[in-house]
């Protein structure tokens, strides 16, 4: 079946600092890959997808690339920002299992910056 | 324009009582996601809806728990003779259609419910 195994949290860091959350997956077919960002108190926002190998996702300042040779998805911030902190979480969605339309999700990671 | 909502936005109730989740997707939205978020399970799919018809139920933890979907709109989530271990954020998505490449699942708020 389909996994996701991303980073065990928290993650904390000072402003400015290089980020990278490491996130593996496994699937039976060939998925789309996305991250998701949940703020404190707020619900979950798509941040980055990608959808085929090779592809790099990018939105306001992190990227990822889809690494199907690594089977991966790490997501990178060069600088980040107090902004920055909240839960992030990888996921995939097989869409060549007609029917099968869920996102599985990794268990997220807790990141903090501190000024 | 507007976003996936959900109501209640918290819930309190007592072992054994019968709980109703809604979720009104967005317009136009054919596809509608129900999700579990727990402390100890982490985010976990329940039942995926293509217009009034669930495809997929695999993720329901047992026949306590049921959904509905109405008029290829809102959606409710039933949870019978609550329990304990039920305590969650219940969250709604919907999507465009389903299939294909660039359908973006995009979440509601979620419902906080806690059984005492």
């Amino acid at each position: 079946g389909n996994s996701v195994t991303q980073m065990e949290g928290p993650v904390t860091l000072s402003e400015e600092a290089f980020l990278t959350i490491n996130c593996t997956y496994t699937a039976t077919g060939y998925p789309s890959l996305f991250w998701y960002v949940q703020y404190p108190g707020e619900g979950l926002q798509l941040l980055l997808k990608a959808t085929k190998a090779d592809d790099k996702g990018s939105n306001k300042g992190f990227e990822a690339t889809y690494r199907k040779e690594t089977t991966s998805f790490h997501l990178e911030k060069g600088s980040v920002q107090v902004s920055d902190s909240a839960v992030y979480f990888c996921a995939l969605r097989d869409v060549f299992n007609f029917g099968n339309e869920k996102l599985t999700f990794g268990t997220g990671t807790r990141l903090t910056i501190i000024p | 324009g507007a976003g996936v909502s959900q109501s209640p936005s918290n819930k309190v109730t007592e072992k054994g009582k019968d709980v109703e989740l809604r979720c009104d997707p967005i317009s136009g939205h054919t596809a509608l996601y129900w999700y579990r978020q727990s402390l100890g399970q982490g985010l976990e799919f329940l039942i995926y809806f293509q217009g009034n018809s669930a495809p997929d139920k695999s993720g329901l933890p047992s026949d306590r728990f049921s959904a509905e979907r109405t008029g290829g709109s809102v959606s409710t989530l039933t949870i019978q003779r609550t329990q304990q271990e039920d305590s969650a954020v219940y969250l709604c998505a919907s999507s465009l259609g389903a299939g294909g490449f660039q359908e973006t699942q995009y979440f509601g708020p979620g419902t906080r419910l806690l059984v005492l």
